[in-house]
């Protein structure tokens, strides 16, 4: 389920299910969209990006799915994994070297 | 290599002392950045290099000064910091534009 709050919202899956994790971007001139893994003590790590031309990309087990008319993200993650528990970011590029970022959603997988 | 080295990783400090934290890349990116994050929170930006030229400053105070001495390298020189300015900072590179950004594992600074 998820919470939010004063912590990170959080979903919690288990292990082999599909992940969904969602993210309400705020700039409409935005037009280039990255979801980031952040694993405690390092830094963010690149997981797949998405260009408003598109509303559609898959990578490796990931999808990410872009609907520019209600401005929302989302990360879809096939069959998940322990190495798979993290905090994700989506985050947002205009027209400027400017990347910001969401708010963050922890995944945790149990078994 | 697509690697972005930060040292130090770790870093404790007194509010009157300077020290600085360095930044390096060698995917021949234009575009180098800081960010600061504290903890359970976003990574929140500080400044922007373009060909070695400050682009953006995201109205950071003067105590945080950065330096880009060549298209390798990023420095945050930090003098009369305050506690609340403990934190982990992160420095990043990209190509430009609409790219995505490679990040290094951070500097964890505490101020006493």
């Amino acid at each position: 389920g998820e919470s939010v709050g004063l912590h990170l919202p959080t979903l919690s899956v288990q292990e082999g299910d599909n992940s969904i994790i969602n993210c309400a971007y705020s700039n409409s001139a935005s037009d280039y969209f990255i979801w980031y893994k952040q694993e405690s003590g390092k830094g963010p790590q690149f997981i797949i990006d998405i260009r408003s031309n598109m509303d559609k990309r898959q990578g490796q087990r990931v999808t990410v799915l872009l609907n520019k008319t209600v401005k929302h993200l989302s990360l879809q993650i096939a069959a998940t994994q322990p190495g798979d528990s993290a905090v994700y970011f989506c985050a947002e590029m205009g027209n400027t070297d400017k990347l910001i970022f969401g708010t963050g959603t922890r995944l945790q997988v149990f078994p | 290599d697509t690697e972005v080295t930060q040292t130090p990783k770790h870093l404790v400090m007194g509010m009157t002392n300077k020290k600085s934290l360095k930044c390096e890349q060698h995917m021949g990116h234009r575009a180098m950045y800081w960010y600061k994050q504290k903890a359970k929170k976003p990574p929140e930006l500080m400044f922007v290099y373009s060909y070695e030229k400050l682009s953006i400053n995201e109205s950071v105070p003067s105590r945080f000064s950065p330096e880009c001495p060549n298209s390798s390298l990023l420095n945050l020189h930090l003098h009369a910091l305050q506690p609340e300015d403990s934190a982990l900072y992160l420095c990043a590179s990209s190509q430009g534009g609409r790219a995505r950004l490679f990040f290094g594992s951070g500097t964890q600074l505490s101020v006493l």
